[in-house]
C-alpha cells in the first residue's frame, strides 16, 4: 500500500542553526511531492511542491527540498532557522490515478531554541 | 482573495447529537475534501468530492456523510457523534485533473464531543 513515513515525530533546534526534515515514502512510481507547515491554531500552508525536472527545489520562508528517487525521499532543508519557523511540517504525496488524494505523513513538530 | 471557509471554529457537542461542519470556497475548484488530523496519525481522508454530486469515500469515512449540491459547498455531516470523532477537521480544494496544482485548505474546526 502507498504511504508517507515522517520517522521524527519531534525536533528541536537551536535558532541559526541548520535543519532537515526526512519524509520518505512508499510507491513503485515517483509521486507529487509536497511540504506542509501548520502554525499553532492555523490552518496548512504549501512549503514547496515537485512534480518533475530539477530535484532540488525552492520554496517559501527560506526551504528548499530535495527529491532522491534511489532513496525514494524528499528530505525538508533550512540552512538557518529562525523561531517563527516552530511549527509541524507536513510531507505529502499524490499517486498517479490518486484522482487528486493526498497521503500525509504523521508530521514532525519543530521546537526552535533561542 | 482565495480562500477555503470553516465554520465553526471551535465546537463542543454531547454525543448522538447532529451537528454540521460547513466548507466554502471561492476559487471554483471541482475537487473538494476533508480531513481529520489527530496527533501521530497526520491527516487522513473522510471524504471527498470531484465534482457537483459527486462524492466518494476516503480512508475513514465511518461516523461522517458529505453532500455537494453547490460547487462552492462541501458541509461535513455527523449525524450521531461519539467520542472518538473529537479531532481536528479540514476542508480542503484543489483544481481537479490539473497537474502543478496545490490544495487549498480552510482554518480548521476543532471538535470535542463529550
Amino acid at each position: 500500500a502507498q504511504s508517507v513515513t515522517q520517522p521524527d515525530i519531534h525536533i528541536t533546534v537551536s535558532e541559526g542553526a541548520s535543519l532537515e526534515l526526512r519524509c520518505n515514502y512508499s510507491y513503485g512510481a515517483t509521486p507529487y511531492l509536497f511540504w506542509y507547515v501548520q502554525s499553532p491554531g492555523q490552518g496548512l500552508q504549501l512549503l514547496l511542491k515537485y512534480f518533475s525536472g530539477d530535484t532540488l527545489v525552492q520554496g517559501i520562508k527560506g526551504f528548499e527540498a530535495e527529491f532522491k528517487r534511489s532513496q525514494s525521499s524528499f528530505n525538508l532543508r533550512k540552512p538557518s532557522v529562525h523561531w517563527s519557523d516552530a511549527a509541524e511540517y507536513f510531507c505529502a504525496v499524490e499517486f498517479s490515478g490518486g484522482y487528486n488524494k493526498l497521503i500525509f505523513g504523521a508530521g514532525t513538530r519543530l521546537a526552535v531554541h533561542p | 482573495e482565495a480562500q477555503v471557509t470553516q465554520n465553526p471554529r471551535y465546537l463542543i457537542t454531547v454525543t448522538g447529537k447532529k451537528l454540521t461542519v460547513t466548507c466554502s470556497q471561492n476559487m471554483n475548484h471541482e475537487y473538494m475534501s476533508w480531513y481529520r488530523q489527530d496527533p501521530g496519525l497526520g491527516l487522513r481522508q473522510i471524504y471527498y468530492s470531484m465534482n457537483v454530486e459527486v462524492t466518494d469515500k476516503g480512508d475513514v469515512p465511518e461516523g461522517y456523510k458529505v453532500s455537494r449540491k453547490e460547487k462552492r459547498n462541501f458541509p461535513l455531516i455527523l449525524e450521531s457523534p461519539s467520542p472518538n470523532q473529537t479531532s481536528l477537521y479540514f476542508c480542503a480544494s484543489r483544481k481537479q485533473g490539473a497537474l502543478n496544482t496545490e490544495a487549498f485548505f480552510g482554518q480548521g474546526t476543532r471538535l470535542t464531543v463529550v
